[in-house]
Order: C-alpha cells, then structure tokens, then sequence
C-alpha cells in the first residue's frame, strides 16, 4: 500500500462548480497536511497548510482533514478557468522529519 | 516564487558530463531540499540540507551529490549524467521541516 493515494484525474468541471479533491494516507503519525497548486511549467506553490484534524478555510478554498479516517480534502467553491492546474497533498508527521510525502496530483481542468 | 532562484532553467547535456544546478534563496530559511519531478513518479526528494555545511539524503540520492557552504545557496551535481536524469528538479526552502516553499525549476535534458 502506498502512504498517499490520490486520483490523478484528469478532472474536468464547468465554471463555477464545487471541485472536491481528496488524497488518502497510511502513515497515522502524519500530522501536517498541505495542499499544493502547480501550473503547468511551474514549481508547486504552497495553497493550503492545516495541523491535525479540522478544517481550514482561505477564501474559495477549504481543506478538511479526517485523520481517524486517513482522509483529506480540498474543496474549491466557484471554480474559476484559473484554478485549473495540477493539486498535490503532502504531509509529514513533523518534528525532525523532513520529508514530506506527496501524493502524484490531480490533474484540474475548469471549463468556462 | 518566496524568494528563490534557480539556475540555469533549462539545461540539455551529454550522458557521462558533470552538471551542477543551483538553488539561491533570498529568505534566510534554515532548510533547503532538491527534489526531481517525473510523471508517474510525482516529486520524489534527493538531498536536503538543515544547515550550513549540514546534509543528508532523500530517497533518491544515486548519483547525485551536494553541497551548502552559505545559507542562501544550495548546488545539486549529478556527478556523471545519465538519461535516467533527464527531469525536472525543483529547489524548495522552509523555516519548519514541512512548510515547504518551491522555486521554478529546472529542466534537464541528458541526450
């Protein structure tokens, strides 16, 4: 089993809709979550970061975490044309780790 | 791009020469890492560095070595490069071990 399962997509949506994505862990020590956006031909840029369990909203943005069930989501509310990019999760159990654990992305396409 | 550069952008080389990428940062953060991106593989961590002089590796450290003698900068070298090289390699920096921030890359290309 892989520490962090996430669908690759593609996703396609129209303007405007709720776009839910979701990654799965194995690992119960994590306890950072983030969430990544990265545009085609760039570096990933940090979106969202939450600690622990609960919910965290920035905007359009909201990132769930459920860790008694190894699950976290990003909702994004009235998509845009310019969200459409590639959504990775990364998480790590903190401390003096230092790596970060990635999910292999979703690939988001928002139609207008 | 938080403050961080990298050097060159884009690269193509021959399979067995020496090349170095470099990572710059304007942030003064602790942490710095190199990490490659291919699809399929998603990002996978190389070699980190918590401090001057101060590295260790990552996941996939075969062929490639660094070093950190100033904060700001941190130079990956692929030691004899290969085809199986050719990627994407991302710079990150961060305060704390998993705040992780990301520079824009670099593409190689090893013919």
């Amino acid at each position: 089993q892989k520490e962090v399962e996430q669908d690759p997509g593609p996703l396609s949506v129209p303007e405007g809709a709720i776009v839910s994505l979701n990654c799965t862990y194995s690992n119960s020590a994590f306890q950072y979550f983030m969430w990544y956006r990265q545009y085609s031909r760039k570096g990933p840029e940090l979106l969202m970061y939450t600690y622990s369990s609960g919910n965290k909203e920035d905007g359009r943005f909201t990132a769930q975490v459920d860790k008694s069930s190894k699950y976290i989501s990003l909702f994004i509310r009235d998509s845009q044309p310019s969200d459409s990019a590639t959504y990775l999760c990364a998480m790590n159990s903190g401390g003096s780790n230092y790596k970060l654990t990635f999910g292999k992305g979703t690939l988001l396409t928002v139609n207008p | 791009d938080a403050g961080i550069t990298q050097s060159p952008r884009h690269k193509v080389t021959e399979t067995g020469t020496p090349v170095t990428l470099r990572c710059h940062q304007t942030e003064n953060h602790r942490y710095m890492y190199w990490y490659r991106q291919d699809p399929g593989h998603g990002l996978r961590l190389i070699h980190y560095s918590y401090g001057v002089k101060d590295t260790d590796k990552g996941e996939v450290s075969d062929g490639y070595s660094v070093s950190r003698s100033k904060t700001e900068d941190f130079l990956l070298t692929l030691e004899s490069a290969t085809s199986s090289q050719t990627s994407v390699y991302f710079c990150a920096i961060s305060i704390l071990a998993n705040e992780q921030f990301f520079g824009p890359g670099t593409r190689l290309t090893v013919l």
